[in-house]
């Protein structure tokens, strides 16, 4: 089964605009942590937010914020006021804790490509 | 700090030839991650190590692929022989783990594959 899902492959927005790019998760383990990368065409892979399962409220970075519904799963990421420069393909992805610690690889979502327009 | 430093940024070999890639962590950081992305198969995990020790290879795609950790400050990952289908981005990302699933990991900025 698939743990992270993206179901937009591709979106164009309008500069200004805010953006939601969706992400559900699926995982039976109840400590479990949800991250958003952004990665422009340069290549590089760029932490943008993280979000705990235990956290009560949802997390926010500048202009993203992430909308955490943990009963349905869902990840949303948020960016508000979109500009040129976050013209970029957007990952989820998700890290499940195992039992004695230690950090573990994350599982990736297939990605959102997002167009900031003009 | 530098970041997490890949080594070569761009490679093209041909098939049957002996890869190796390189990574540098962040100093302070104990786990290392090597990705791979292609555009069929998205990111996928290779292997981890946690204090230099491999904790999971299960993601390394055939015994083709070995990736060794000598110590805190450098990792390899290397492909003998090689094939066309090996063709991809390589990523390192190291992390500072902390019991629990909280800690990002930091990437490299990948190292560009091309077998021919």
């Amino acid at each position: 089964a698939q743990k992270i899902t993206q179901t937009q492959p591709g979106m164009f927005v309008q500069e200004k605009e805010a953006v939601t790019l969706d992400c559900t998760y699926d995982t039976s383990d109840p400590s479990y942590g949800l991250f958003w990368y952004k990665q422009p065409s340069s290549g590089e892979m760029i932490f943008l937010i993280y979000q705990g399962s235990y956290d009560q409220q949802n997390a926010t970075e500048g202009r993203y914020s992430l909308n955490f519904q943990k009963a349905r799963k869902s990840a949303n990421l948020v960016i508000s006021a979109s500009q040129l420069g976050d013209s970029a393909m957007y990952f989820c992805a998700m890290r499940d804790r195992h039992s004695g610690g230690g950090a573990d690889g994350l599982t990736f979502g297939k990605g959102t490509h997002l167009i900031i327009q003009p | 700090d530098a970041g997490v430093i890949q080594s070569p940024r761009h490679e093209v070999t041909e098939m049957g030839q002996e890869v190796t890639l390189r990574c540098k962590p962040i100093s302070g950081h104990n786990s290392l991650f090597w990705y791979r992305q292609t555009m069929m198969r998205g990111l996928e995990l290779l292997i981890y190590f946690n204090n230099n020790v491999p904790i999971d290879d299960s993601g390394m795609p055939e015994d083709r692929f070995s990736a060794k950790m000598p110590n805190a400050s450098f990792s390899t990952l290397k492909i003998q022989p090689s094939e066309p289908r090996d063709s991809a981005v390589y990523f390192c990302a190291s992390s500072h783990f902390l019991t629990g699933a909280g800690t990002e990991a930091f990437f490299g900025q990948g190292t560009r594959l091309t077998v021919v």
